[in-house]
């Protein structure tokens, strides 16, 4: 199966500033890419998913790349505002069936 | 906007009891998992169900574990003799047309 990783450090953000999370994986290409955001508890929800002939997606604040050559997907929040604290989570889909596989998550604190 | 219920929101048991967790997913989704998340760890996934019947399932999902969608509502996990390593947060998810996947609440399962 895939190994996903994304940066175990948490991220310490100052509001207004762009933050720039990275998850890298390893072997084949999936179909698409989905990024969640988790907090303490919850669910994880659902905020952009991009397929593998896609090179950017853009929803709102957010952006995603995905880069199949480097085999890595940028996630980044623009002006980031404290209610954005939360771990953000990298997820892999490999066919149309939909099972996803997780990467650990990063946690982001943008204090104000 | 509608969202994924999950019933309990927690539930302890005995070792060796069987639980049933249960989930309405959106109305017009077709697709549907079941994940779970043992805490600080990653969000790992365990079946798919589709046109009512199992698509894929992981290596967690033994014997153990049983899904069902008993009406056009309700899906439902079923573990029959529960373990000590059953304790974990388990996520139902379900979406329209197997890609971004919109995930309940949670049912957090302690298993004494």
């Amino acid at each position: 199966s895939q190994k996903i990783e994304q940066n175990s450090e948490a991220l310490n953000i100052q509001e207004g500033k762009t933050a720039t999370l990275t998850c890298n994986y390893t072997n084949y290409s999936p179909a698409y890419l989905q990024w969640y955001r988790q907090d303490p508890g919850r669910g994880p929800v659902f905020l952009l998913l991009i397929r593998e002939n896609e090179k950017e997606k853009r929803k709102e604040r957010l952006k995603v790349t995905f880069d199949t050559t480097l085999k890595q997907s940028l996630f980044h929040i623009t002006a980031s505002q404290p209610a954005d604290s939360a771990t953000y989570l990298c997820a892999l889909a490999t066919d149309s069936w939909g099972k996803l596989q997780f990467g650990a998550g990063t946690q982001v604190v943008v204090t104000p | 906007e509608p969202e994924v219920t999950q019933t309990p929101s927690h539930q302890v048991t005995q070792m060796g009891q069987e639980v049933i967790l249960r989930c309405v997913p959106i109305s017009n989704h077709l697709y549907f998992y079941w994940y779970r998340q043992i805490l600080g760890q990653k969000v790992e996934f365990l079946v798919s169900f589709y046109n009512n019947e199992i698509s894929e399932k992981s290596e967690i999902f033994d014997d153990q574990f049983s899904v069902e969608r008993p009406d056009g509502s309700n899906f439902t996990l079923k573990i029959r003799s529960t373990k000590l390593e059953d304790s974990a947060m388990y996520f139902c998810a379900s979406s329209e047309l197997g890609g971004d996947q919109f995930f309940g609440p949670g049912t957090r399962l302690t298993v004494l």
